[in-house]
């Protein structure tokens, strides 16, 4: 079954306590990406990845960091999280083309105090 | 730039109503449209999809009709059930700017017994 899978789906952590968010897709897709979608702003990409070892930023990366070192794992680094990095995380990934269709995690609630 | 204007919800309707939610985009060149769906507590879907002008995308008892004419991709069900009340977001993805896709805000429905 194509799945993309995400870890963890519920955390709550402290200001300052780094702390990475695990992505991992089965169907051997090259394209991989995160997204935030917070209330009244919908999906923002925060850092896409176009193969191994190929990653760039998206509309929103400040605060966070990536890292593509295997084809299926695309983990997303919070160094030293914030409050306004409270939100729901997705990972996504799909093969290249612009038609083909994206696939995504089940998401990741993240709440920082 | 790209952009993706969806009409605002929430939209509240009756069982067995018909729905419409618009979607209008603006874009260089030839986007592919799509809609995902998410449903309560849960990660995005694909719904249906049009890579090219005049295509029908339909899933579900869902359609949308890319017309080029009027930049829409406007989200059809002629008889809407209580399951089907979700988050509804309109994307496009286009060959250039890494691919991403650009998101509309969401429209939430509701669908009432």
């Amino acid at each position: 079954e194509a799945q993309v899978t995400q870890n963890p789906r519920y955390l709550i952590t402290v200001t300052g306590k780094k702390l990475t968010v695990t992505c991992s897709q089965n169907m051997n897709h090259e394209y991989m990406s995160w997204y935030r979608q917070d209330p009244g702003l919908g999906l923002r990409q925060i850092y896409y990845s176009m193969n191994v070892e190929v990653t760039d930023k998206g509309d929103v990366p400040e605060g966070y960091k990536v890292s593509r070192k295997e084809k299926r794992n695309f983990p997303l680094i919070l160094e030293s999280p914030s409050p306004n990095q409270t939100s729901l995380y997705f990972c996504a990934s799909r093969a290249t083309g612009a038609g083909n269709t994206i696939y995504f995690g089940e998401g990741s609630w993240l709440t920082v105090v | 730039g790209n952009s993706v204007t969806q009409m605002e919800g929430p939209v509240t309707l009756s069982e067995e109503a018909f729905l419409t939610i618009n979607c209008t985009y603006t874009a260089t060149g030839y986007p592919s449209l799509f809609w995902y769906v998410q449903y309560p507590g849960e990660g995005l879907q694909l719904l249906l999809k049009a890579t090219k002008a005049d295509d029908k995308g339909s899933n579900k008892g869902f359609e949308a009709t890319y017309r080029k004419e009027t930049t829409s991709f406007h989200l059809e069900k002629g008889s809407v059930q209580v399951s089907d009340s979700a988050v509804y977001f309109c994307a496009l993805s286009y060959a250039g700017n890494n691919r991403k896709l650009i998101w509309g805000l969401g429209t939430s429905l509701a669908v009432n017994p």
